[in-house]
């Protein structure tokens, strides 16, 4: 069974840096894209990236470029996004999906991690 | 960047058929996707390349895509397919990256 776990909820300081994880189970993890997305609160979702941890060619939405960091370690299925100065606009929920790549779908997703900033 | 317009809400009455359209530039050359997103949890894949079902995604819900306009169908409408529905694309201009639609809550009245 397909299974994209990630790390809990966090509440965070703006300033503050973040790293939340995504663990893959179930499949070849270096032979997928994965994906993450943000989801402001009461809003849509909007894509911020994808990586593939085959080989760890990443791509960023113009949008997210320079503001966050996609990464990955085959050796333990996991995937990151992480954040070196968070601001108080980076509160939402944050899933990972996996992607076959291109036109492909997001076909598993994470059951997300909620960031709130307070200050 | 690509651009997906949906409408932000449609409502049906159970057991009616309730239609949700996705509107790109020559969409109709592009595989797309739908999810459907309920209160408090992650987006599940309904339909992927414009009309194919994932197992478990009961046949009431269909797709269709032509020209511009991509549509979402839910026949026999029941209370549990309340949610949002979002569209999706591959955008394999030099951006080369995924664009979601804005989303339209579907409200069965």
């Amino acid at each position: 069974e397909v299974q994209l776990v990630q790390s809990g909820a966090e509440v965070k300081k703006p300033g503050e840096s973040l790293k939340i994880s995504c663990k893959g189970s179930g499949y070849r993890f270096t032979s997928y894209w994965i994906a993450w997305v943000r989801q402001m609160p009461g809003k849509g979702l909007e894509w911020m990236g994808i990586i593939y941890p085959g080989d760890s060619d990443t791509r960023y939405s113009p949008s997210f470029q320079g503001q966050v960091t996609i990464s990955a370690d085959k050796s333990i299925s996991t995937a990151y996004l992480q954040w070196s100065s968070l601001k108080a606009s980076d509160t939402a929920m944050y899933y990972c999906a996996r992607h076959g790549g291109a036109a492909r779908p997001l076909d598993y997703w994470g059951q997300g991690t909620l960031v709130t900033l307070s200050s | 960047s690509y651009l997906l317009t949906q409408p932000p809400s449609v409502s049906v009455a159970p057991g009616k058929t309730a239609r949700i359209t996705c509107g790109g530039y020559n969409i109709g050359s592009k595989g797309v996707h739908w999810y459907q997103q309920k209160p408090g949890q992650a987006p599940l894949l309904v339909i992927y390349y414009d009309s194919d079902r994932p197992s478990g995604i009961p046949e009431r819900f269909s797709g269709s895509n032509s020209g511009n306009t991509a549509t979402l169908t839910v026949s026999r409408v029941e209370a549990g397919d309340e949610a949002d529905y979002y569209c999706q694309v591959w955008d394999s201009s030099s951006d080369h990256q995924v664009v979601f639609g804005g989303g339209t809550k579907l409200t069965v009245l």
